[in-house]
């Protein structure tokens, strides 16, 4: 089946710095692929969506310009959390859109940042 | 009212209880995703579908498209089951997520 990587799993980062996780589809090509956030004990939420080859659309209240979000191929997606702060400490999951399958969509296993 | 509605919101059950989780949805749907979400944190896709049944191992996932609801069966359940079970509707690119159901298997 298809295969959507996340890289770091995990991640403790200053207060201040920046961080990108990457999303890659391994064994397929995502024309879209889109980030989630996840705070403790509540449901996933959609941050933005990401195409290749344009500029992300982010969902209503999530700062772009802290945010961002690069989809330079078929294949990565990266998010960059610039100038962490706790509060941006989070579960982050990406899933990827199979561009031959329509709508279908496959999940990362996500990353776990923490800000410090 | 949550687009996506899962019941029970929390189950503990012995093991090799038969387990079910339901899912009800209020809008059409393209599909519909059940994903397993372990302590860690860590997301695994356990099934997609859009209609009828599917089975993976101990695991079934059903889907009644007229009724908009979902149900997620595990057959001899197991320690290792207990996670939370996301059930997530999908709608051409939006997907909307349940609030999940924290499943606690004991030996």
């Amino acid at each position: 089946g298809a295969v959507v990587s996340q890289h770091p799993s995990r991640v403790i980062c200053k207060s201040g710095t920046s961080v990108k996780i990457e999303c890659r589809s391994l064994d397929f090509q995502a024309t879209t692929m889109f980030w989630y956030r996840q705070f403790p004990k509540q449901s996933l939420m959609l941050m933005a969506t990401s195409n290749e080859g344009s500029k992300a659309t982010y969902e209503q209240g999530v700062e772009k310009d802290k945010f961002l979000i690069n989809h330079a191929s078929l294949t990565l997606s990266t998010l960059t959390v610039t100038s962490a702060h706790p509060e941006d400490s989070s579960f982050y999951i990406c899933s990827a859109r199979n561009r031959v399958r329509g709508y279908e969509q496959y999940f990362g296993p996500g990353t776990r940042l923490t800000v410090t | 009212k949550n687009e996506v509605e899962q019941s029970p919101q929390n189950l503990t059950a012995q093991e090799g209880e038969f387990i079910t989780i339901n899912c009800s949805y209020s809008v059409g749907i393209s599909a519909l995703h059940w994903l397993q979400q372990h302590p860690g944190g860590g997301i695994v896709s356990l099934f997609m579908l859009s209609s009828g049944k599917k089975k993976h191992g101990r695991l079934i996932a059903t889907i009644n498209i007229q009724e908009k609801h979902s149900s997620l069966h595990i057959t001899a359940s197991h320690p290792r089951d207990s996670a939370v079970y996301i059930c997530a509707r999908n709608r051409d690119d939006k997907i909307i997520f349940g609030k999940g159901t924290r499943l606690h298997i004991l030996p």
